[in-house]
C-alpha cells in the first residue's frame, strides 16, 4: 500500500537541541497531520495543516504544509525528555478515497 | 469527555482461534478505521467504515472482518488467527467531513 516517505527514521539528540523531520510524497494531499505516539499508547494528534504554505505552531512544535502539497515538515524547538516517542505524518488525499496515508515514523530519543 | 476505547489492551491466543477486538467511540463519528502497526511498516489500514452497515477493505484485509451495526462500535474479527497477525492493532474514528482522525490506545495481540 501507499506510504509516505518520512525522514529521518530515528534521531538521538541531547536535551535542549532543536529537531526537524519531514515527509514527502509523490501524490498531492489536501491535509497534513502530525501525530506523536508514546510507548504503549496510541497516536495523539499534534498539529493539523489544511492549505499549502500554512505554518502552524503548538507550543514548541511548528509544522508547515509544503507549497507543492507533496511535503510537510515538523520542527521541535528546545527538546525535553518527554518529547521521546515516535512521530508520524499523515496525509489526506483529494478525491474519493477519503483515507489517511501514514508515514513510517521518526523515532526520537532525547538524552537529558 | 468523549473518547475512543479499545479492549482488551493485551490478548494472547492460539493459532486457528477466532478473536474479536472491540472498539467503542462516544464522539458519534461516522467514520471508523482499524490499523495494524508493525516494525518497518508503520500503520497499515485493515478495514474501515463510513457509517452503519457500511464496511470496506483496506490494504491488508485478508483474514480480518468487521461489522458496523451501530455508530459507536466497529469490532474487528480475526476469523482464524495466524502467527502473522501478531501485531498491535489501533482503532481510529473521524467525524463526517472532518480530516483529523483520533486513535484508541491499541490492542497488543500475540498469536502463539
Amino acid at each position: 500500500g501507499q506510504q509516505l516517505n518520512q525522514s529521518p527514521q530515528s534521531m538521538f539528540i541531547q536535551e535542549g537541541e532543536d529537531v526537524s523531520m519531514n515527509c514527502t510524497s509523490s501524490s498531492i494531499f489536501n491535509t497534513w497531520l502530525w501525530y506523536k505516539q508514546d510507548p504503549g499508547e496510541g497516536p495523539v494528534l499534534l498539529i493539523a495543516l489544511y492549505k499549502a504554505g500554512e505554518l502552524t505552531s503548538n507550543g514548541r512544535l511548528t509544522a508547515q504544509f509544503g507549497i507543492t502539497r507533496k511535503d510537510s515538515f515538523l520542527n521541535i524547538s528546545a527538546s525535553i525528555p518527554s518529547d521521546v516517542g515516535i512521530y508520524f505524518c499523515a496525509g489526506h488525499q483529494y478525491g474519493a478515497t477519503n483515507k489517511l496515508i501514514f508515514g513510517t515514523g521518526t523515532l526520537l530519543a532525547v538524552q537529558p | 469527555d468523549a473518547e475512543i476505547t479499545q479492549s482488551p489492551r493485551h490478548k494472547i491466543t492460539e493459532t486457528g482461534r477466532q478473536v474479536t477486538l472491540a472498539c467503542h467511540q462516544t464522539w458519534n463519528h461516522n467514520n471508523m478505521f482499524w490499523y495494524r502497526q508493525d516494525l518497518g511498516h508503520g500503520l497499515r489500514l485493515i478495514h474501515y467504515s463510513y457509517g452503519v452497515q457500511d464496511t470496506n477493505k483496506g490494504e491488508v484485509s485478508d483474514g480480518y472482518s468487521v461489522s458496523r451495526s451501530n455508530t459507536e462500535d466497529l469490532p474487528l474479527t480475526l476469523e482464524s488467527a495466524a502467527s502473522s497477525q501478531t501485531s498491535v492493532y489501533f482503532c481510529a474514528s473521524r467525524g463526517q467531513g472532518e480530516r483529523e482522525a483520533f486513535f484508541g490506545q491499541g490492542t497488543r495481540l500475540t498469536v502463539v
